[in-house]
């Protein structure tokens, strides 16, 4: 099972930040928070991820709570292209291979 | 960045059939994964190929269904066997790389009929 919860849409006006929580609350300490987004009829891509420092690249801004148990990804201004499915993933460590484990993800519609 | 090409991109196929789908990687890559997108959907993990060693599956995932090959270290299959309805999904390859990204493929869609 995932072990993340989103809201499941959230709505952004064109040009505003967006702001997409994510809960994590049973994150073990070595476990990293992933975000992917999911463009309609498209592979999924990655986005940025983080530890427990804040991480910010060309694409995204990364929040993480003190605590770990919950991030926010920032989308600074977002455009009609950001229209996504958003997926915050806690990345399993298994066997020394990373999986991902996707959950429902959080359906944001930016609009003019 | 890794660029990921799947083929075939879609497919339409009867039932009992299988099909096979081929992912190619510009780069070498250690971890390759197989992912299915019911429609509507999440991702759910199929199983993790590993160049050199058999694949392992996910729960609810067996290798009689899903037989999959990883050749070399730029290429891997994954054969949908005796297909049914149920089998109707987008199927996606990924790759992890150095930094621990994955990166996705575009996708094979499946429809069974």
């Amino acid at each position: 099972d995932a072990k993340t919860t989103q809201p499941t849409s959230m709505d952004c006006a064109e040009g505003r930040a967006a702001n997409l929580p994510c809960n994590h609350s049973t994150i073990s300490g070595n476990e990293y928070v992933y975000w992917y987004r999911q463009i309609h009829s498209q592979g999924p891509q990655y986005i940025i991820h983080g530890l427990k420092n804040n991480e910010t690249n060309e694409m995204a801004s990364l929040i993480i709570t003190e605590d770990r148990k919950s991030s926010t990804l920032i989308l600074p201004h977002a455009t009609l292209r950001d229209t996504a499915v958003y997926y915050c993933i806690v990345r399993a460590p298994w066997g020394g291979y990373n999986k991902l484990i996707f959950g429902a993800g959080t359906r944001l519609a930016v609009h003019p | 960045s890794a660029v990921i090409s799947q083929k075939p991109s879609r497919d339409i196929c009867q039932r009992g059939t299988s099909l096979t789908i081929q992912c190619q990687v510009d780069s070498q890559v250690t971890m390759m994964f197989w992912y299915r997108q019911q429609p509507g959907q999440s991702l759910t993990l199929i199983a993790t190929a590993n160049q050199g060693s058999e694949a392992t599956y996910e729960s609810g995932f067996v290798i009689d269904k899903f037989p999959i090959s990883r050749p070399n270290l730029t290429f891997s299959t994954l054969t949908v066997s005796n297909m049914s309805p149920e089998d109707s999904s987008i199927y996606l390859c990924s790759v992890e790389a150095a930094g621990y990204e994955q990166y996705f493929g575009p996708g094979t869609r499946l429809t069974v009929t």
